[in-house]
């Protein structure tokens, strides 16, 4: 079983629609909570980044954390055919220093029809 | 503002010639810097990281070596590669002393034939 589990999708929403994405993990040590957003071709680019549990919310993207349930999730309110991307979700037990690493999952494609 | 050069972004090399990819990072000092692979339709695999000059970790047994001969720079070598080196390798960093996010490169794509 796999640390971080992500469905690859592809999943499909008209234009506008709210796009909902999840992760779940197996580790309860895991705190600190990322979200990826990468198109065809190109490096990953941080979209959101939320420490222990609750919401965050950054224009049209809210992060969830709820720990209790090892389940993070990624809204995309009035989506664009331009989120039409890759998303990654990545997490870690401690800070990036002193060489400690983050894991990811694998990523779920989003298509967004016009 | 913090930039990640990568390079080259494409090439196509053939069994068992050898390869080096390029990375530095501008507008930062002493980050950590890493090394992923992206094969096709999977997830990010992490294979070195650095968190000074000279002190490279490897995650995977592979046919790929790291260096880091300056502060901001890491480079991936392989002496003879694989066909199943190829991939989309992609360099990152890291605030070393607090950050607990890490930036991506433009990534290069591998192509061994």
């Amino acid at each position: 079983q796999k640390e971080v589990e992500q469905d690859p999708g592809p999943l499909s929403v008209p234009e506008g629609a709210i796009v909902s994405l999840n992760c779940t993990y197996s580790n309860s040590a895991f705190q600190y909570f990322m979200w990826y957003r990468q198109y065809s071709r190109k490096g990953p680019e941080l979209l959101m980044y939320t420490y222990s549990s609750g919401n965050k919310e950054d224009g049209r993207f809210t992060a969830q954390v709820d720990k209790s349930s090892k389940y993070i999730s990624l809204f995309i309110r009035d989506s664009q055919p331009s989120d039409s991307a890759t998303y990654l979700c990545a997490m870690s037990a401690r800070p990036l220093a002193a060489g400690n690493k983050l894991t990811f999952g694998g990523g779920t494609r989003v298509l967004v029809k016009p | 503002s913090q930039t990640i050069h990568q390079w080259p972004a494409t090439l196509v090399q053939p069994v068992g010639s050898p390869l080096s990819l390029e990375c530095t990072v501008e507008g930062t000092s002493n980050p950590n810097l890493y090394w992923y692979r992206q094969a096709a339709g999977r997830g990010l695999q992490l294979l070195f990281y650095s968190v000074g000059i000279g002190q490279i970790s490897s995650e995977v047994p592979q046919n790929l070596s790291a260096s880091r001969p300056q502060d901001r720079q890491f480079i991936l070598s392989s002496k003879k590669l694989l066909l199943s080196d190829s991939g989309f390798y992609l360099c990152a960093w890291s605030i070393q002393s607090a950050g607990n996010t890490i930036y991506f490169g433009e990534g290069s794509w591998l192509t061994v034939v």
